[in-house]
């Protein structure tokens, strides 16, 4: 489809493992948005990409999380060193450049810390 | 992180009974909008308000900007089953890097054939 597609759809870890979660986002969408979605809880705003640029990562909770961008497409989620706390469903959502241009969601990444 | 108030936290109705749900806050934004989420899925978007007291139509769905920007309610008419899910508000801003949307907590609903 055409739709934002993310990988791995389920991510199992230890504690204490690097994990890298992946997005790919709709052909063509400039922006592109991390969120992060804990049991029973709306999703919470982590970073956002235009295009490469990583223009805002005020919502990365510590600075084990890391966010890339490199050719403007596909984005990369990597967190370090993963605590507990760190286990939830990681969505990416992207959209076009211009103002009310919807945000697309992908199915996101469910991650389990161990 | 900031979230919105939305209630009610959970609806249990009967098919065919109209919904009605809202989200406040304690700033204004420039846009609200209103997403589904089913298990194991993305949210997937609803209905977008862009202007103060704007009223949207998508289907049985209605939504409303609130005069203030600071609320906004969904109403759902004639439930069915499939209308089963969580339905969360998200208020949107925009200027320099803004964009990112803040969500509310959610509302689940359960229908009962």
């Amino acid at each position: 489809g055409a739709g934002v597609s993310q990988s791995p759809r389920y991510k199992v870890a230890k504690r204490g493992q690097d994990v890298a979660l992946r997005c790919d986002p709709i052909s063509g969408h400039v922006s592109l948005f991390w969120y992060q979605q804990a049991l029973g809880q709306g999703p919470e705003f982590l970073t956002y990409f235009q295009n490469e640029a990583q223009l805002d990562k005020s919502g990365l909770p510590s600075d084990r999380f890391f966010a890339e961008r490199p050719e403007g497409s596909v984005s990369t989620l990597k967190i370090q060193r993963t605590q507990q706390e760190d286990s939830a469903v990681y969505l990416c959502a992207s959209n076009n450049r211009g103002h009310g241009q919807p945000q697309h969601f992908g199915d996101g990444t469910r991650l389990s810390i161990l | 992180g900031q979230q919105l108030n939305q209630s009610p936290q959970s609806m249990f109705i009967q098919e065919g009974e109209d919904v009605s749900m809202n989200c406040t806050s304690s700033s204004i934004f420039n846009t609200w909008l209103w997403y589904k989420q089913e298990p194991g899925e993305g949210p997937v978007l609803l209905i977008a308000l862009y202007k103060a007291g704007e009223l949207t139509s998508n289907g049985r769905l209605t939504a409303q900007f609130g005069i203030t920007r600071k609320d906004s309610f969904l109403n759902i008419s004639a439930s069915i089953p499939s209308d089963v899910g969580i339905y969360f508000c998200a208020g949107q801003n925009y200027g320099g890097s803004q964009g990112n949307l803040i969500f509310g907590k959610g509302t689940k609903l359960s229908v009962k054939p």
